[in-house]
């Protein structure tokens, strides 16, 4: 069975700018989870949808959004890009949703904002 | 809340010595705790994983982790390391309010031949 894929791997933007990532979950799996990764923050939960339904949101301006689609795959937009919202961006996917939940991640995609 | 603390941010062993990376959690309920490694420029490989039942858990590559409850502790090992298992290893816990994952800040191991 196919990994979790996220397209494209890496990105380079200007500040200003917006920006669309996309991530293809492991077949049969409804819960698709955005994480963020700094150096300086540490891994850090954007949010979740299942069902094509936002479950949960983590601590982030506005400027970060995602979407489902009704084949679960899931889209997350940064826009107003700033030079703080380069990292890595991490797509995770599992079964169903909840608390026992196991994730399982794609690759991610490197962004960095010049 | 959940959180968990990763001690020593960097661990060095040579190859064929055990390895133990420590995970220390905090939690007002029942915890989930999750073990995960990050090779460079990659993203995160399930290592293994502790819900309920049986308190040593097993998992890829040879590692293994024991949930001590009394000791609010989930310590990652493996008997002998090899120079492939270098990389950065992440503890976390999942949220009792929004199931998210949260993080440890990682232990970054080295393999010396």
């Amino acid at each position: 069975k196919a990994g979790v894929t996220q397209t494209p791997r890496y990105l380079i933007k200007t500040r200003g700018q917006q920006v669309t990532l996309s991530c293809s979950p492991i077949s049969g799996h409804r819960s698709v989870s955005w994480y963020q990764q700094t150096p300086g923050q540490g891994l850090q939960f954007l949010f979740e949808y299942f069902s094509e339904t936002q479950r949960n949101k983590g601590n982030f301006p506005g400027r970060f959004s995602g979407r489902q689609f009704s084949n679960s795959r899931s889209e997350m937009n940064v826009s107003t890009l700033e030079l703080g919202d380069s990292a890595l961006y991490l797509c995770a996917s599992s079964l169903a949703s909840g608390r026992r939940k196991t994730q399982y991640f794609g690759p991610g995609t490197r962004l960095l904002v010049l | 809340a959940q959180s968990v603390t990763q001690l020593g941010s960097h661990v060095s062993v040579s190859e064929g010595a055990l390895v133990l990376l420590r995970c220390n959690y905090s939690s007002s309920v029942p915890p989930y705790l999750f073990w995960y490694v990050q090779y460079p420029n990659q993203g995160l490989q399930l290592l293994l994983k502790y819900t309920t039942g049986a308190t040593l858990v097993k998992g890829i590559n040879g590692f293994e982790a024991e949930f001590k409850k009394s000791e609010t502790s989930f310590h990652l090992t493996k008997p002998s390391a090899h120079m492939s298992d270098a990389a950065e290893y992440f503890c976390a816990v999942s949220d009792q309010g929004t199931d998210k994952l949260i993080f440890g800040t990682g232990t970054r191991l080295q393999v010396f031949p």
